[in-house]
């Protein structure tokens, strides 16, 4: 079975600084996305960012960026200059390839401090 | 662009009742998910349906049943509602592969 790990409950960080959001997806299978996905206090689903798994590059949109280390199966999520706005639960999805079936880890919740 | 439209947004059952949440999308994607949401526990599938004419379980099916009534709608059905059922439930829609675009969420209680 393929699973989500994201180990990190709750963080927070300062205003202006920059945090690490980690997501391991254990697979076997090498043709992959992953996504991240940002639930504020309305609780809309919001999309941040998508990666893919054959590609070497990492993705970056504006603020954040992926940290994709396939071997290790980890994809955590850099937000960097943070601001009051990122608040919100952070959740990472997988899917992989040729699948219809998005899985959610059980997110992390970030607090940015003013 | 309505996006995706579920209805309705806050219900209250009582234990053994029954019920429908509707979705509905109209971005013209293939596939269409219902997922809880409990407090930490994340979001879980409940099922989905990878096309028109196809409906398959996902990790927390029992208790519910799902009709892909056309292309734009997908409804979940709570035959004999549980208080364990009280949550947050999301409809989503996508291109394969592509990201999934959201409803509003409803919230469900069941006393």
């Amino acid at each position: 079975a393929q699973t989500v790990t994201q180990s990190q409950p709750e963080m927070s960080v300062q205003e202006a600084e920059t945090v690490t959001l980690s997501c391991t997806y254990d697979t076997s299978e090498s043709n992959y996305y992953l996504f991240w996905y940002k639930q504020p206090p309305s609780r809309q689903m919001i999309l941040v960012i998508r990666q893919e798994a054959y590609k070497q590059q990492n993705a970056t949109e504006n603020r954040f960026s992926v940290n994709f280390q396939k071997a290790a199966k980890s994809f955590s999520l850099k937000i960097s200059d943070s601001q009051l706005g990122d608040t919100a639960m952070y959740f990472c999805a997988p899917i992989t390839s040729g699948t219809y079936k998005y899985i959610f880890g059980t997110g992390t919740r970030l607090k940015v401090l003013a | 662009n309505a996006g995706v439209t579920q209805t309705p947004k806050f219900q209250v059952l009582k234990t053994g009742q029954s019920m429908t949440l509707q979705c509905a999308q109209d971005m013209n994607h293939n596939s269409m998910y219902w997922y809880r949401q409990d407090p930490g526990m994340g979001l879980r599938l409940i099922y989905y349906s990878a096309s028109e004419g196809t409906t398959d379980k996902g990790e927390v099916p029992n208790g519910y049943n799902v009709s892909r009534l056309n292309k734009r709608e997908f409804s979940l059905r709570l035959e004999s509602a549980a208080p364990s059922q009280t949550s947050v439930y999301f409809c989503a829609s996508s291109v394969q592969v592509r990201e999934l675009v959201f409803g509003e969420g409803s919230r469900l209680t069941v006393l």
